[in-house]
């Protein structure tokens, strides 16, 4: 079992939709939560990250982490065709090295 | 102003010949880091450097070899290329070792093994 799972998608919905990224986890270590989006042909780049459970928001973002199952999403609201990306959840503990998920492509058509 | 570069962009060489991708950050960081990011997205750490000393050695073939001249530098040469080592590579940076959260990425350099 990889450490970190997410659905690689593709995810398809139209422009204005609420969209919910998901990642699952095994190792109870982690600690820090990320997001990462990735444009095609270009490097990740930080969404937003969050520390234990709860909820984040910047923005249209949300980020929710449920430490207990072991799960946390991305939503995205009233997304756009500038959010068309590939999503990467990444987690972390202490001082350790970053493992990221597989990512999700995500498409939202205009 | 480019924070995180790294050249070439694109890579096309011969199974057995050795080639060298170089990464530069122009940020400051303390901490760079070398990924490889398969077909399938996947992403995953090679090395890590601090301040120009190892601290994250992967399960990577000792083909793969880093090296830091100075804190805003970390190269990756890699000898006796195999078709398996066609992948785009990743540098990073963060601020220090614990803001590894906040990775800032190159661009990648896409290598194809041929």
């Amino acid at each position: 079992q990889k450490e970190v799972e997410q659905d690689p998608g593709p995810l398809s919905v139209p422009e204005g939709a609420i969209v919910s990224l998901n990642c699952t986890y095994s190792n109870s270590a982690f600690q820090y939560f990320m997001w990462y989006r990735q444009y095609s042909r270009k490097g990740p780049e930080l969404l937003m990250y969050t520390y234990s459970s709860g909820n984040k928001e910047d923005g249209r973002f949300t980020a929710q982490v449920d430490k207990s199952s072991k799960y946390i999403s991305l939503f995205i609201r009233d997304s756009q065709p500038s959010d068309s990306a590939t999503y990467l959840c990444a987690m972390r503990g202490g001082y350790q090295k970053v493992t990221f998920g597989t990512g999700t492509k995500l498409q939202v058509i205009p | 102003d480019t924070a995180v570069s790294q050249t070439p962009k694109y890579l096309v060489t011969q199974m057995g010949n050795d080639k060298s991708i170089k990464c530069e950050q122009n940020l400051g960081h303390d901490t760079m880091y070398w990924y490889k990011q398969d077909s399938k997205k996947f992403l995953k750490i090679m090395f890590s450097y601090n301040n120009k000393e190892l601290i994250i050695n992967e399960t990577v073939p000792n083909r793969f070899s880093p090296k830091s001249p100075d804190k805003a530098h970390l190269n990756l040469h890699i000898n006796s290329l195999e078709l398996g080592d066609s992948a785009v590579y990743f540098c990073a940076s963060s601020q220090d070792l614990g803001r590894t959260n906040e990775q800032f990425f190159g661009p990648g350099t896409r290598l194809t093994v041929l």
